[in-house]
């Protein structure tokens, strides 16, 4: 059972537009969420971070949303640029259970030149 | 450079044989997590120690185990291992509980290839 879904496995954008990478989760005890971005051949990198209790968190390009009652985030790269390709994973924790991270699959972002 | 240091960073074995993973969290972390991401399972969370001791596990087979040293060093033992094993493992640490805040941050994997 998938706590957290990323139910786009690929995203193809234009460079210098918005690209919009959604994520949704079940498990109402998450009250912190993340998303990671992961190059070919190294780890994951902490890119941006949400707790529950806000509904918007900004970092130069990156914005993430929360949306509680939809159990829905979405990370928004703006503008898009070419080192922008990359995985991307959606991550929330702690849940109750573990103190880590429970993970998406990821969306592969290609941002076309 | 996350601070947590993986070695190896690539192994190849063959099916049946044993091997041992090694991880060196960031300094000061007291938690290890071991993921194992394959192709198109994402991140799967193994285990997570904390201080030396087992804090939760995930979906960590019976043929692999995990141990946190003293030193806070972690090592991940997979045996028996069969070509489904393939995948890149990774080790993260924190200082603790993970909360608004603060994060984990991923070594840059062992990838391990079983033939």
């Amino acid at each position: 059972d998938q706590q957290v879904k990323q139910n786009s496995p690929s995203l193809s954008v234009q460079e210098g537009r918005i690209s919009i990478l959604n994520c949704d989760y079940t498990n109402s005890m998450f009250d912190y969420f993340l998303w990671y971005k992961k190059y070919p051949a190294e780890g994951p990198t902490f890119l941006i971070s949400i707790s529950s209790i806000k509904d918007k968190n900004e970092d130069g390009r990156f914005t993430v949303f929360l949306n509680k009652s939809a159990k829905h985030l979405s990370l928004h790269i703006v503008p898009s640029q070419p080192g922008d390709s990359a995985v991307y994973f959606c991550a929330a924790g702690p849940g109750g259970g573990a103190d880590g991270l429970t993970f998406g699959k990821g969306t592969h972002l290609i941002i076309q030149p | 450079d996350s601070g947590v240091t993986q070695t190896p960073k690539h192994l190849i074995t063959a099916t049946g044989q044993r091997v041992t993973l090694r991880c060196s969290p960031r300094s000061g972390d007291l938690s290890v997590y071991w993921y194992q991401q394959s192709l198109d399972q994402g991140l799967q969370f193994l285990i997570q120690y904390y201080n030396g001791e087992e804090r939760a596990k995930g979906n960590i087979l019976e043929r692999f185990s995990a141990q946190q040293f003293p030193d806070l060093h972690s090592e991940l033992n997979l045996s028996s291992l069969e070509l489904g094993d393939s995948a890149l493992y990774f080790c993260a640490s924190s200082p603790g509980r993970v909360k608004a805040g603060n994060t984990i941050y991923f070594g840059e994997g062992s990838w391990l290839t079983v033939v």
